[in-house]
């Protein structure tokens, strides 16, 4: 069985502080991942994925994440973030050759002045 | 412009009165998908379809029914709905029908009330 796992539901953190956000999956075979961000109203966008060969992947507006396949992890991190960060963040997991996408919970990071 | 267009966004309906909410994608691709989003649970895939007449059942396909006549439409049907499908609905697309390392193009969600 695959399972996503996004422990912290919201994460308070102020401008231009670092951040990282965790995602640990389970699965029995190898997986694509992904992180997808969702601003208010809207749909979900890409802010990176990993598919193989290097474990650290830069996404978009800042964004990196390094995927650690003995402890099944692949966590988000931004070191400075911004206002306009806000939103709420998905870590997304796709069992290869399994043709279906699973998803975390998310987390909802809410960046202050 | 590149996107996925569903409809309605919003709908308020009662229970056991058949709807469908539509999709469609003018990318040309091959794979698309039914999402729920609910609080707490993050999205859960409904239906996914690999290409034209080709669906199978997501993780939480119960209630619903999908079909796939046409390569750009994928619409998501609920014969009598119930409140428990009360729900926030994505569908989205992506290029390759056999390989899912391809990232997920997602519309902009209906939000379904159901009474």
């Amino acid at each position: 069985a695959q399972s996503v796992t996004q422990l912290d539901s919201q994460v308070p953190v102020f401008e231009e502080a670092p951040v990282e956000l965790r995602c640990n999956y389970s699965s029995s075979v190898s997986v694509y991942l992904f992180w997808y961000v969702q601003y208010p109203n809207q749909g979900l966008q890409l802010l990176l994925k990993y598919l193989s060969g290097s474990t650290l992947v830069k996404g978009i507006n800042g964004f990196e994440a390094e995927f650690n396949k003995s402890q099944t992890s692949f966590h988000l991190r931004k070191p400075s973030v911004h206002i306009s960060d806000t939103a709420e963040y998905f870590c997304a997991v796709s069992p290869r050759n399994f043709n279906k996408f699973y998803f975390g919970s998310g987390t909802k990071l809410n960046v202050k002045p | 412009e590149a996107q996925v267009t569903q409809n309605p966004r919003y709908l308020i309906t009662v229970t056991g009165k058949k709807l469908t909410v539509t999709c469609s994608q003018n990318m040309n691709h091959e794979y698309m998908s039914w999402y729920r989003q609910d609080p707490g649970l993050g999205l859960r895939q409904i239906y996914y379809s690999m290409n034209v007449e080709v669906t199978d059942k997501g993780d939480v396909p119960e209630g619903y029914k999908v079909s796939r006549k046409e390569k750009r439409n994928f619409p998501l049907i609920l014969e009598s709905p119930s409140p428990n499908q009360t729900s926030l609905y994505f569908c989205a697309s992506s290029l390759s029908g056999t390989a899912t390392n391809q990232p997920q193009h997602f519309g902009d969600g209906t939000r379904l009330s159901i009474l």
